[in-house]
This record gives C-alpha cells, sequence and structure tokens, in this order.
C-alpha cells in the first residue's frame, strides 16, 4: 500500500529535550516536506527537500533541522523543543514531473503527529 | 493579502443533499494548481481533487467536483449527495508557480452533515 508513515503519532516531552520524528514514503517520491498545523492559522510549510541531500527552509524553519540522506526518509529534527513548538505535524511526500520546468504533483501526507512540549 | 480564502468557518447540509465549500486565491502566477483535502476528526489530510490552472474542463473525482472560475479566482468544492463521512474540516490549498514547493492552505471549512 502507497503510504507515508510517521512516528511517533504521539509524543509529549520537555523543553529542551532533543527528539526526531521519522517520516518514511514508499511511493518513490523525489519531493518531502514537512507542516505545522495550528489552529487558525492552517498549515504552514517548515522545510522540503526536492531531493536527496537537497534541503531547503520553508515559511518557518526556526527551532527544526531536517536531513534527507535516503529518498524515502525525511526525518525532522528538534534540537531543544519549547513550548510554542507544540502542534500537530504532517510529513508529506510528491513526484515531481519533468520538463522545461519541474511541477511538483499532489502531495500525500502522512496520518500527523501530535507534539506537546511542558 | 491571504493567497488563499475561504469564508466559510462551518456550514451544515443533511445527508443527501449536494453543498458548496467555497475558495478563492489569489496569485499573479499564470501557471498554479489547486488542490481540496479533507481532514476527518481523526486527523489525517486526505487528497481529494486538484485543478490545474490550464486545465480546460473542471476536475471531478467520484462526488467531488471543482467549480473553476479562472476569472474569478474561486475554485468552489462541490460535493453531491453529501453523507455523514463526509463530516470534516476541507482545506483548498493553491501550489503557486511552476516549481511551488509549498502548497499555501487556506484555514478551512468544517463541514457537518446530519441525518
Amino acid at each position: 500500500e502507497a503510504q507515508v508513515t510517521q512516528n511517533p503519532r504521539y509524543l509529549i516531552t520537555v523543553t529542551g529535550k532533543k527528539l526526531t520524528v521519522t517520516c518514511s514514503q514508499n511511493m518513490n517520491h523525489e519531493y518531502m516536506s514537512w507542516y505545522r498545523q495550528d489552529p487558525g492559522l492552517g498549515l504552514r510549510q517548515i522545510y522540503y527537500s526536492m531531493n536527496v541531500e537537497v534541503t531547503d527552509k520553508g515559511d518557518v524553519p526556526e527551532g527544526y533541522k531536517v536531513s534527507r540522506k535516503e529518498k524515502r526518509n525525511f526525518p525532522l529534527i528538534l534540537e531543544s523543543p519549547s513550548p510554542n513548538q507544540t502542534s500537530l505535524y504532517f510529513c508529506a511526500s510528491s513526484s515531481i514531473s519533468g520538463g522545461p520546468t519541474l511541477l511538483i504533483n499532489e502531495q500525500f501526507f502522512g496520518p500527523g503527529t501530535r507534539l506537546t512540549v511542558l | 493579502a491571504q493567497k488563499i480564502t475561504q469564508t466559510q468557518p462551518g456550514m451544515f447540509v443533511q445527508e443527501k443533499e449536494a453543498v458548496t465549500l467555497d475558495c478563492t486565491y489569489d496569485t499573479s502566477d499564470p501557471s498554479y494548481g489547486l488542490f481540496w483535502y479533507k481532514q476527518p476528526s481523526s486527523g489525517e489530510m486526505i487528497f481529494l481533487i486538484y485543478q490545474g490552472s490550464y486545465d480546460q474542463q473542471n476536475a471531478t473525482e467520484g462526488r467531488y467536483s471543482l467549480n473553476f472560475q479562472k476569472a474569478r479566482k474561486s475554485a468552489n468544492l462541490v460535493i453531491s449527495a453529501s453523507q455523514l463521512g463526509d463530516s470534516a474540516m476541507y482545506f483548498c490549498a493553491m501550489r503557486e508557480g511552476r516549481t511551488g514547493t509549498a502548497l499555501i492552505f487556506g484555514k478551512g471549512t468544517t463541514l457537518s452533515v446530519s441525518s
């Protein structure tokens, strides 16, 4: 089954304790992205990756790190979590259409990770 | 200015009725893509339908159709024959430009379907 998986699904942690949320997709997608969803603000992009070893900042990258060492995995790292990073996090992946310009196709989302930082 | 506007915080509809969820967008790029996602109470984001800016026909997927009015910059989602399982939050999103690297989401519309 084609899917994007995230782990853990739920996490309660304390300020300053480093954590990693894993994301994996089995669709051989080039593009992967992390979003956070907050009430009244919708979804906002944190980081994205167009391919292995190619990552870039989204709209709200502060306090987060990512890596893309393999095509299928795109972990999100919070080196020193703070309460304002309490949120619902989504990983997404997409194929990219080639041609003169690249085109990101529809994004498939993981199930979400609900993070609480105390 | 907001790129994606969903003006209906909540909509209520009875089973078997059709419902239209509004979405307007703002871009000056001639190449863009519009998406609708469904988020049930369980939280996952489910892709419903896609419309490209150069597509001549309105997109349809089963009971979902997209009423695309380019001149008005609107991309309303129409759900025909509503079902109880359609109760969820619905998000309109835009990929702006040929290499848009993010989906820009609206704030969503909560749809409640009653029997």
